[in-house]
């Protein structure tokens, strides 16, 4: 059984660029979640879709975007990217949205904006 | 709100001592409680998680858990540790609700020395 895989696993940016990240779900799972880590901190949670539709957000801007396709992969969208959007972006995937579903996690994408 | 307080940024430990890593949570409603490890560059790794029933929750790697409501705290303990254990440790809360997104508390760094 395949994990949750991530790519790029590292992607430089300057400011104001846009920049897409990918995630491919673990098999059967039909949930997927992006959190954003940066340095020294927990992941924080920027939204969830499960079965293509946005199903939560987190406090995050318009700028930051995703969509899931009809294999359950998802993609994080960040527009007019800005130095603080600098951290490791994590994608998780889980079996279902329900209550205490556990979320596996992918080995992220860490981006770096100049 | 919820919130997740992880009292301690690092443990140093002996190999082989016994560890506690503290974990307080703060909510209104009902919670589904984890603890995830992060490797060097690596993504999250479930260790174990509390749903209901047993307040003692046993995990992977000889890694347990006490949930106790009336202090709300979820703290983890193995009876001893080694070398390999070294790496974050990141307590989360979930209401399970629609998103059943996690809220993570700030990490708690292992280091086990020889």
């Amino acid at each position: 059984e395949t994990g949750v895989t991530q790519s790029p696993t590292h992607l430089i940016k300057t400011r104001g660029q846009q920049v897409t990240l990918r995630c491919s779900s673990q098999s059967g799972h039909n949930t997927v979640s992006w959190y954003q880590q940066a340095l020294g901190q927990g992941p924080q949670f920027i939204f969830q879709y499960y079965r293509e539709e946005e199903n939560g957000r987190g406090n995050f801007p318009p700028r930051f975007s995703g969509l899931q396709f009809p294999n359950y992969s998802s993609e994080l969208n960040v527009n007019a990217l800005e130095l603080d959007d600098s951290a490791l972006y994590l994608c998780a995937s889980s079996l279902d949205q329900g209550r205490g579903e556990t979320q596996y996690f992918g080995p992220g994408t860490r981006l770096l904006v100049l | 709100a919820q919130s997740v307080t992880q009292l301690d940024s690092q443990v140093p430990v002996f190999e082989e001592a016994p560890v506690e890593l503290r974990c307080n949570y703060s909510s209104s409603v009902s919670v589904y409680l984890f603890w995830y490890v992060q490797y060097p560059n690596q993504g999250l790794q479930l260790l174990l998680k509390y749903l209901s029933g047993s307040t003692l929750v046993k995990g992977i790697n000889g890694f347990e858990a006490e949930f106790n409501k009336s202090q709300t705290s979820f703290h983890l303990r193995k009876p001893s540790v080694h070398i390999s254990d070294t790496a974050e440790y990141f307590c989360a809360v979930s209401d399970g609700g629609a998103t059943n997104k996690l809220i993570f508390g700030t990490g708690t760094l292992l280091a086990v020395q020889p």
